[in-house]
């Protein structure tokens, strides 16, 4: 059974500073997702990450993937209020399973 | 253009009655999803049709879940005999193929009495 943790599952931070987050997945897949949500609302998508060493930015935040090592990490750069959000990782196993197997999530808030 | 739209947005009943949920994906997308989030937790799958067909059904929690997708376009899940822990926000996502990107709707919230 596939299995992804998220951490930190909580975080609070000041603008301006740097963070990590990191999603672990127990078994093989063919891509990862990031996605955000913001209270009361659906999923937005961020980033989908195809292959080993996939790195995608867009404005301050940036994903990578090690498939090798089974991670991929969301990294948020001089945070801004405006990203205060739940982040989830999401992971497709493929082979014959067909949903995305998500994180709890990690809830970000960014005071200003 | 337009996104996974779901209706209704809320629903509350009561314990043991029957409810179906609707979902509209995006045109043209012909994969479609299930999941049901908790409060605090990530979605969960609970099914995924190709088509008109359920081509995985296994993460509906027992048999008072079903989910159809007559003409390939529009899904209505339906849940018999409620009961208080069927309470969450029910997602739809669709996508334009089986391995694309899912795009989300904006869930209904459904509140078992």
């Amino acid at each position: 059974e596939l299995k992804v943790e998220q951490n930190p599952l909580f975080l609070s931070m000041q603008e301006g500073k740097n963070y990590t987050i990191y999603c672990n997945y127990s078994t093989t897949s063919d891509r990862l997702y990031w996605y955000r949500q913001d209270p009361g609302k659906s999923l937005e998508s961020l980033f989908v990450l195809l292959s080993n060493g996939a790195v995608k930015q867009e404005g301050r935040l940036m994903a990578s993937l090690d498939t090798k090592a089974r991670l991929s990490t969301l990294h948020i750069t001089a945070a801004v209020h405006d990203l205060s959000a739940t982040y989830f990782c999401a992971v497709d196993a493929g082979g014959g399973a067909d949903g995305l197997t998500f994180g709890k999530g990690t809830h970000l808030i960014i005071q200003p | 253009g337009a996104g996974v739209s779901q209706t209704p947005s809320n629903k509350v009943t009561e314990k043991g009655k029957y409810v179906e949920l609707r979902c509209d994906p995006i045109s043209g997308h012909t994969a479609l999803y299930w999941y049901r989030q908790s409060l605090g937790q990530g979605p969960e799958f609970l099914i995924y049709f190709q088509g008109t067909g359920a081509a995985d059904d296994s993460g509906l929690p027992n048999d008072r879940f079903f989910a159809v997708r007559p003409e390939g376009s529009v899904s209505t899940l339906k849940i018999q005999r409620t009961e208080r822990g069927d309470s969450a926000v029910y997602l739809c996502a669709s996508s334009l193929v089986r391995s694309g990107t899912q795009y989300f709707g904006p869930g209904t919230r459904l509140t078992v009495l």
